[in-house]
Formats: structure tokens, C-alpha cells, sequence
């Protein structure tokens, strides 16, 4: 299976500053890469989609893919201490989606 | 939006016994579920993918004959867990595809306990 690769963490941030999370995926076919935030004994939830090369914003979030280095990452601004979760990266391949292993954030006050 | 409902939502079983768990697409055609198994501290691992009207594909170390997926409907999925030992225990998700929903929806997961 293709896999996908996140640092475990756990990222601690203080309030109000920026995290950065970051995924890389093994499988160059590739086309659409997805963040997940996911608490504890919770079902995944959809927090951005990507698709092309470059940034997408949306709101606090930007999403950053490179796939000539098959890497893609997520940007929080301005982080709360509800954003404490464990984010997802997720990869489809043939299309499945695979997920990586997680980033657990810890946003403190 | 796209929702899918899954039920239920924790269940407790006893070793050897059967459990059933079902998605229901509640506003679009779920032309395709992937089903997920999640241990603690881990992530989501896929199990199998399902075409309505078609016999499910596994991925590799999934016992099919343990694990029975049936997609009868477009908007009905199920997974049976038969036999059930306490290394089944573990939280499972399905997730669907189709038209009328963008991407992947996923279901609020199962919590499934053997004892």
C-alpha cells in the first residue's frame, strides 16, 4: 500500500500563533490530497481539499501542495485552543483514500 | 450537505458472536463505500472498498470471510463483523462516494467492543 507520512507529534503552539503541519505521500499518481481533523473518539472531519500545485486559503486554514516534492502541508493562523485535534493527511490512490498516520496539536493559552 | 449515517454508534459484544454495522447515505447514491478501521493512537486504515451490486475488494491482511461487506443498495452499506474476538475491538468508519456529494463523506464511526 502507498503510504503517507505525518510527524506523530505531539506540535505544541502557543495561543494565537501559527502551526505548521506537514505530510509527505509516496505514491507520484497522486491527485487529490485532503486534511482531516479528528478528536479523540470522533469520525474525521474535512477541513481543506487541494488539488493543484501552490496555496489555498480558507479562512485561518492554507493548504500548500508541491508534488514535484510530494509534499503537501497546513497552515493554522491564528490558533485556538479548540483547534486541538489530531490533523490527518489524506491521499487518494486509485482512488482510495489514505490516510497518514496523524499530527496530534496541542494549543495551549 | 452530503451525510451519511452510521449506526451504531458503540456497541459491546460478546467473543464469537456477529455484529452488524450500517451506513446510510441519507441525501445522495453511495456508488462507492470504503470501509476504515482505527486501533487507538493509530490511524485510519482502509479494509475494503465497495461498488453497489458488487462483491467488495480487500485490501491485504483483511480476512474477507470475517469481515462481510454488502452494498445491496446506493444507499445502504453494511459490515459484519462475524466471529468477533477482542482483537476486533476498535472504532470502524465507512465512508462514501457518489453523486451529490463532493469528495468523501464520512460516517460518525462505530465503537466496537468484544469481550
Amino acid at each position: 500500500q502507498k503510504e503517507v507520512e505525518q510527524n506523530s507529534g505531539p506540535l505544541s503552539v502557543p495561543e494565537g500563533a501559527i502551526a505548521s503541519l506537514n505530510c509527505t505521500y509516496s505514491d507520484r499518481g497522486s491527485q487529490s490530497f485532503f486534511w482531516y481533523r479528528q478528536y479523540s473518539g470522533k469520525s474525521p472531519e474535512l477541513i481543506m481539499f487541494i488539488y493543484s500545485n501552490g496555496d489555498k486559503e480558507d479562512g485561518r486554514f492554507t493548504a500548500q501542495l508541491n508534488k514535484a516534492s510530494q509534499y503537501v502541508s497546513l497552515l493554522i493562523r491564528d490558533s485556538q485552543p479548540s483547534d486541538s485535534a489530531t490533523y490527518l493527511c489524506a491521499v487518494t490512490s486509485t482512488d482510495k483514500l489514505i490516510f497518514g498516520t496523524g499530527t496530534r496539536l496541542q494549543v495551549f493559552p | 450537505g452530503a451525510v451519511v449515517s452510521q449506526h451504531p454508534s458503540r456497541v459491546i459484544c460478546k467473543s464469537g458472536t456477529s455484529v452488524k454495522i450500517e451506513c446510510r447515505s441519507l441525501d445522495f447514491q453511495a456508488t462507492t463505500m470504503f470501509w476504515y478501521r482505527q486501533f487507538p493512537k493509530q490511524s485510519l486504515m482502509l479494509m475494503a472498498t465497495s461498488n453497489e451490486g458488487s462483491k467488495a475488494t480487500y485490501e491485504q491482511g483483511v480476512e474477507k470471510d470475517k469481515f462481510l461487506i454488502n452494498h445491496a443498495s446506493l444507499t445502504l452499506s453494511t459490515l459484519t463483523v462475524t466471529s468477533a474476538h477482542p482483537e476486533d475491538s476498535s472504532f470502524y468508519i465507512c465512508s462514501a462516494q457518489g453523486a451529490g456529494a463532493t469528495g468523501y463523506t464520512f460516517g460518525s464511526g462505530t465503537r466496537l467492543t468484544v469481550v
